[in-house]
């Protein structure tokens, strides 16, 4: 049963386009909602998150976007660099643990 | 250096053997994890720790088991190792309560024959 619902599995953006990942949940005592991002070879590093309490976070060109109601949030990635093709994973979180989404593979085209 | 460091890197083993993976790290974090990691799965919780004293069952626990053997240093065993453990796992830490970024070592990769 996976709790935290994560989509598309790949997706491929131009350069300099807006690259949109979704995530959903189902648990409404999860109490915070990072972003990891994960190069090749490497381990998920934090990129981003938020908390229920709020409805948008913006960083540089990432932004999340969190919809309590509909119990969904989404990574949004302005101006799409080849620097960002990465594996993302949406999480959330409970009792000090993360559950995390299945992942997106992003590849940015020059 | 680098603050989580996994050893080995990778490994590979025959399906019966014993095999130990180990974490450990220099940021003086209580709490320290053990993920494991398959394609179009993400990441799994196998078992956590939020301090020295302390192991807990993750998601996906049957088949490991960790030994937490100071604040710094913390193992992950698979007894018997089958094929379907074959993965990459990922071990992470994390200072707790407010602190919640957890940071991750760069990943054994396991195959299991």
């Amino acid at each position: 049963q996976q709790q935290v619902k994560q989509s598309p599995q790949s997706l491929i953006v131009q350069k300099g386009g807006i690259s949109i990942i979704n995530c959903a949940y189902e648990n409404t005592a999860f109490d915070y909602f990072p972003w990891y991002q994960q190069f090749p070879g490497k381990g998920p590093a934090l990129l981003i998150a938020i908390r229920p309490d709020v409805s948008e976070k913006k960083e540089g060109r990432f932004t999340i976007s969190f919809n309590k109601s509909a119990k969904q949030f989404s990574l949004h990635i302005m101006d799409s660099q080849p620097g960002d093709s990465a594996t993302y994973f949406c999480a959330a979180r409970q009792g000090g643990k993360l559950i995390f989404g299945q992942g997106t593979e992003l590849s940015v085209k020059p | 250096d680098a603050d989580v460091t996994q050893t080995p890197r990778n490994r590979i083993t025959k399906t019966g053997k014993r095999i130990m993976l180990e974490c450990s790290q220099t940021k003086g974090h209580d709490r320290m994890y053990w993920y494991r990691q398959d394609p179009g799965l993400g990441l799994r919780l196998i078992y956590y720790s939020f301090d020295v004293k302390d192991i807990n069952k993750g998601e996906i626990s049957d088949g490991y088991s960790v030994s937490r053997q100071a604040q710094a240093k913390f193992s992950l065993s698979l007894e018997s190792a089958i094929p379907n453990q074959t993965a990459l796992y990922f071990c992470a830490t994390s200072r707790g309560q407010a602190q919640e970024t957890q940071y991750f070592g760069p990943g054994t990769r396991l195959l299991v024959l």
